[in-house]
């Protein structure tokens, strides 16, 4: 099993851009999340998923979209990018609403 | 705001030490907690997961959960130099509103010297 696939894993922004960060999960798995991690800082929660067709905000979801058409991917749309979301994006998924997250190996975007 | 406070460190111990590693939270309705391990450069990765008061121990590591204090700590005996990495607390809600939902300290830096 690939587990919790993401791409990019790297990508560089201009100011105003927008872009979609892919997450692909092959476990089956109903929960799904994306945090944000900024340098020296904890993940923050943006945007999480309870089920296909389910999704509600996090703590920072401003800037950001989601889509769940499907149990396995659950990308994170990023509209007019600027600056303030320069950071690691990891996406991450569970079976059970316990906080037990497999976590994939991240992307790093530089908005400038 | 729900917040979860860990020392940023570093924290450095000698090889064959014992690392101890502290967390406080501010909101009682957490129930579940968590302690994650994250190399430089890679994603986090679950090492231990506690929800009742007391000691729960997995080979060389031992968490601990007090909730009168609001307290979690992380004790990893024998400590490694591969135990080097930033460790992350994370509390959850109990039940099915939380849907897993983490909220997470700060991290700790742990250095162990050969």
């Amino acid at each position: 099993n690939a587990g919790v696939t993401q791409t990019p894993k790297f990508r560089i922004l201009k100011i105003g851009q927008s872009m979609t960060l892919q997450c692909t999960q092959d476990m089956n798995h109903n929960y799904m999340y994306w945090y944000r991690q900024d340098p020296g800082m904890g993940l923050k929660l943006i945007y999480y998923s309870v089920g296909a067709g389910i999704t509600d905000k996090g703590e920072v979801p401003n800037g950001y979209n989601v889509s769940r058409s499907t149990t396995e991917d659950f990308p994170l749309r990023l509209e007019l990018a600027a600056p303030s979301q320069t950071s690691v994006y990891f996406c991450a998924s569970s079976p059970k609403n316990t906080g037990e997250l497999f976590f994939g190996e991240g992307s790093r975007l530089t908005v400038l | 705001q729900k917040e979860v406070e860990q020392n940023s460190g570093p924290l450095s111990v000698p090889e064959g030490a014992i690392a101890s590693l502290n967390c406080t939270y501010s909101d009682r309705v957490s129930q579940s907690f968590f302690w994650y391990r994250q190399y430089s450069g890679k994603s986090p990765e679950l090492i231990m997961s506690i929800y009742s008061n007391g000691d729960k121990e997995d080979g060389r590591f031992t968490a601990q959960l007090n909730k009168a204090s609001q307290y979690v700590s992380l004790l990893i005996r024998d400590s490694q130099p591969s135990d080097s990495a930033t460790y992350l607390c994370a509390a959850a809600n109990a039940g099915g509103t939380s849907y897993g939902k983490l909220t997470f300290g700060q991290g700790t830096i742990l250095t162990v010297h050969p």
